[in-house]
Order: structure tokens, then C-alpha cells, then sequence
């Protein structure tokens, strides 16, 4: 299974944007790039997902090299309500079929200083 | 919709005995997953289920766990007997489908504690 590694943990301030690196370096060419985020004593969220194009949505925006094998979650202001563990995830195809699983990594803990 | 519903929130037992974890997927959602987080392994996907079928348990630790989906609409994860080592929090998940940008939703997790 495809890997991605993370920074442990980052420091913010708040309303500056965050930018949240991500490696995959052995990222195959089915897999999509998604990224999930877990507030204190909450499950996971999702946050936004890309395949190869850069992509935005109104939580954040999602930016991926050229050869897929990084990419970098962006928040465009953060507030203290995104202190969170951000996780960035591939989405892999299970056996031969059309299904897909989440491959997890450790996840980055945000903190945002007020 | 509630959202994802799990029971116990929290399960304190002792070594050797059973503990069952239920959930309760989103109304309409075809597929539930069932994943543990401890500090030291994260969030790590034990199996999961297409149409109450099991499609990837390769994340099953051992003979021990055990899951079922007996309908659409209850799943249940056991272990039987129970160690130390399984303490950690137990999520369930369900979707409605698992292609590309397929979103999960997690319920509040079951934390589970074994003495």
C-alpha cells in the first residue's frame, strides 16, 4: 500500500494561511489524494480530495506537483476552530474491482495561536 | 439523519473478556467501515463492507476480531478475549459509495479500555 508521510506537528497564527506539506512518493496512478481532518475527541471529516489538478473548495485548497508524488493542503486563513490533526490520505483501489480503500498516515497536528 | 451512531461512547473491561462494538451507519449508505486509532499506529482500517458484505478484512489483527452486518442498518465488531493492546479508539464510518472523492462520515468512536 501507497504511503504518505507528514510533518508531526505545525504551528499557526491565527487568520495567516497554513500551508500543510504531504509526500507520497510511491503514489500509483489510480490513487486520488484525499485529505481528512480530526477535531479534539472527534472522528475524522473530510476536507477536500484531487487527482492530478489543483483544487479549491470553501474549506481549503488543495495543491499537487506535477509528478503527484507531494502535494500541500492550503488554509487560506486560519481561525482557532481548525486546531486539528489534518491526515493526508490516498484512496487506493482494492483488488480488481471498483472499489477503493483510505490509506491513513499519522496526520499533522495544527496548532493555531490566537 | 443522526449521522454515524456507535455504542458504546466508552468501555472499560478487564483482560479475557468479550466486548462488542456496535454502529449504526447513515440511512441509504451501501458501504461501513470499521477502523482503530491508537497513538502509536494512527488511524488504521480493520475491514470494511459493501451491501452488509465484507470486502477487505486484511486489516483484521487476528483471529481474535471479529465483524459482522447482519442488515443494512447494524454492524457489530467483537473481540474475543480481549488484551491490553486492543485499548485504543474504535470509529465506524459509512459512505455511499467509494470512488474518487468519495466522502466518509465517522461517527464519535467508541473508547475502549482494556485492564
Amino acid at each position: 500500500d501507497a504511503k504518505t508521510t507528514q510533518p508531526n506537528s505545525m504551528e499557526s497564527n491565527e487568520e495567516e494561511p497554513v500551508h500543510l506539506p504531504c509526500n507520497h512518493s510511491t503514489i500509483s496512478g489510480t490513487d486520488y489524494i484525499h485529505w481528512y481532518r480530526q477535531l479534539p475527541s472527534q472522528g475524522p471529516e473530510y476536507v477536500i480530495h484531487g487527482l492530478t489538478s489543483n483544487v479549491n473548495n470553501r474549506m481549503a485548497s488543495l495543491a499537487i506537483a506535477e509528478d503527484r508524488k507531494s502535494s500541500t493542503l492550503i488554509l487560506h486563513r486560519a481561525t482557532l476552530r481548525d486546531a486539528a490533526v489534518y491526515y493526508c490520505i490516498l484512496s487506493s483501489l482494492v483488488n480488481a474491482g471498483n472499489n477503493r480503500k483510505l490509506i491513513w498516515g499519522l496526520g499533522t497536528s495544527l496548532a493555531v495561536n490566537p | 439523519d443522526a449521522g454515524v451512531i456507535q455504542s458504546p461512547r466508552h468501555e472499560v473491561t478487564e483482560m479475557g473478556q468479550e466486548v462488542t462494538l456496535r454502529c449504526k451507519p447513515i440511512s441509504g449508505h451501501d458501504y461501513l467501515f470499521w477502523y482503530r486509532q491508537t497513538m502509536m499506529r494512527g488511524l488504521e482500517l480493520l475491514i470494511y463492507f459493501n451491501n452488509n458484505v465484507p470486502i477487505d478484512d486484511s486489516g483484521m489483527p487476528e483471529d481474535r476480531f471479529s465483524a459482522k452486518m447482519p442488515n443494512a442498518s447494524f454492524s457489530t465488531l467483537k473481540i474475543q478475549p480481549s488484551e491490553p493492546r486492543d485499548s485504543a479508539v474504535y470509529f465506524c464510518a459509512s459512505s455511499g459509495w467509494t470512488g474518487p472523492g468519495s466522502e466518509q462520515f465517522f461517527g464519535p468512536g467508541t473508547r475502549l479500555t482494556v485492564l
